[in-house]
């Protein structure tokens, strides 16, 4: 059963550190996406990317965070300085970027800002 | 750009009796509507999805209904069993040249299936 795999699963640092989350798409597909999930706002898109190339990064703030797909392979998040405020279960997902071909999602990185 | 709104935000139910949750979008261009289901702690997961150029679609205990007209989309459980019981996320995307945008989710319904 292939997977989209996220590390770190936990990451507990302090503000202004900067913070990088990686994300293995499921082989063989060529979309990623980046969601972050709080209470308050639910699941929100940051980014995401179709054979490595950027096409939205809108929900992204774009001061601090940014995004990158430096092979077919991975995909990074990095939040520097990082806030309270950043403090989220951020998720990747993958999917085959076809007529509307269905996302799976990684078991995410849950980030703490203290 | 798309806006999802979903309701109840909690729905209770006796185990047995079926469960619908609703959801409503902005954006006509919208052919996309998945439904994901989440536990405490765990990945949202897709467990039915539906395009606009289908009315109804099931899967054993599940269906999805999808009104274009009305511009909303329902998830029906029947016969629900605890392990039912979780937060299901409804979302809606579109298709734009080489291949669907992402997702934007409604806030959740959490779903509690009474013994």
């Amino acid at each position: 059963d292939a997977r989209v795999t996220q590390t770190p699963r936990d990451k507990v640092t302090e503000m202004g550190q900067e913070v990088t989350m990686r994300c293995q798409p499921i082989l063989g597909h060529n979309t990623v996406f980046w969601y972050r999930q709080t209470m308050k706002q639910g699941l929100e898109l940051l980014a995401y990317f179709r054979n490595r190339a950027p096409l939205d990064d809108s929900g992204m703030p774009k001061d601090r965070f940014s995004a990158e797909m430096p092979d077919a392979t991975l995909a990074t998040l990095k939040i520097q300085p990082s806030e309270p405020r950043d403090s989220a279960v951020y998720f990747c997902a993958s999917g085959l970027g076809g007529n509307n071909q269905p996302q799976h999602f990684g078991d995410g990185t849950r980030l703490s800002i203290l | 750009g798309e806006n999802v709104e979903q309701h109840p935000s909690t729905l209770s139910v006796q185990e047995g009796d079926s469960a619908v949750i609703k959801c409503t979008y902005s954006d006509s261009a919208s052919n996309y509507f998945p439904w994901y289901k989440q536990e405490l702690g765990k990945r949202p997961q897709l467990i039915i999805d539906i395009r606009s150029n289908v009315g109804e679609k099931k899967d054993q205990r599940i269906a999805v209904t999808l009104n274009k007209t009305a511009k909303h989309f329902s998830l029906h459980i029947t016969e629900t069993q605890p392990e039912d019981s979780a937060v299901y996320f409804c979302a809606a995307s579109k298709y734009s040249g080489g291949g669907a945008d992402g997702l934007t989710f409604g806030k959740g319904t959490h779903l509690i299936i009474q013994p």
